[in-house]
């Protein structure tokens, strides 16, 4: 059975503090993603990786990093958070090839910053 | 880049009825329109998809039809029952040789409540 995790389903954190979050997958996918979700903006992409050590800006790249050092684990990284990053966020993977895009995803990290 | 819309934000429907969700997609290169079901507490997770070589597929009571003349797809529910209410996003994607390596566009979603 496909697997996606997240290291944490609720994070609450202060302004200013520097946030990892991590995610890791269990199926050798080449993709990953991180997406922040909003009510009424959906999903929007942060960042993703096409492989290990390679990462592509998404939509919304302002205030976050990202880290891909092994296959199977993608980090976002908040290097001062605020309050405006205070949401739900999914991280994803997919294979590249094999005519099919499906993405997987974790749970979610609900992260609040006060 | 790519640019999905998707509508209405909320639907309401009686236990028993369909459910439409419709969706536009800018990029007339995109070829790939998959659905996504998200359940409360949980990521989203695919339910159904269609490519461009297709007009309709089905899968027991769900449906996917797409119109590339007009760049319009669009997600049928027939005999609503209450675990259908999630949300539903919908996608967009370039597949094949040049595609940016699987990125999906989205939609912003739809809140489906199915009331007993």
């Amino acid at each position: 059975d496909v697997k996606v995790t997240q290291s944490s389903r609720y994070l609450v954190k202060r302004t200013g503090e520097k946030v990892f979050l991590e995610c890791v997958q269990d199926m050798d996918h080449e993709n990953m993603f991180w997406y922040r979700q909003d009510p009424g903006l959906g999903l929007r992409l942060i960042y993703f990786s096409y492989d290990v050590k390679m990462k592509e800006k998404g939509d919304i790249p302002e205030g976050y990093s990202v880290s891909r050092e092994k296959k199977e684990r993608f980090s976002l990284i908040l290097e001062s958070a605020s309050t405006n990053q205070t949401s739900m966020y999914l991280c994803a993977s997919s294979e590249t090839g094999r005519g099919s895009y499906e993405q997987y995803f974790g749970p979610g990290t609900r992260l609040t910053v006060t | 880049g790519e640019n999905v819309e998707q509508h209405p934000s909320t639907l309401s429907v009686q236990e028993g009825d369909s459910a439409v969700i419709k969706c536009t997609y800018s990029d007339s290169a995109s070829n790939y329109f998959p659905w996504y079901k998200q359940e409360l507490g949980k990521g989203p997770q695919l339910i159904i998809d269609i490519r461009s070589n297709v007009g309709e597929k089905k899968d027991q009571r769900i449906a996917v039809t797409l119109n590339k003349t007009a760049k319009h797809f669009s997600l049928h529910i027939t005999e609503t029952q209450p675990e259908d209410s999630a949300v539903y996003f919908c996608a967009a994607s370039i597949e094949g040789r040049g595609s940016t390596l699987g990125r999906l566009y989205f939609g912003r979603g739809t809140q489906l409540t199915v009331w007993p």
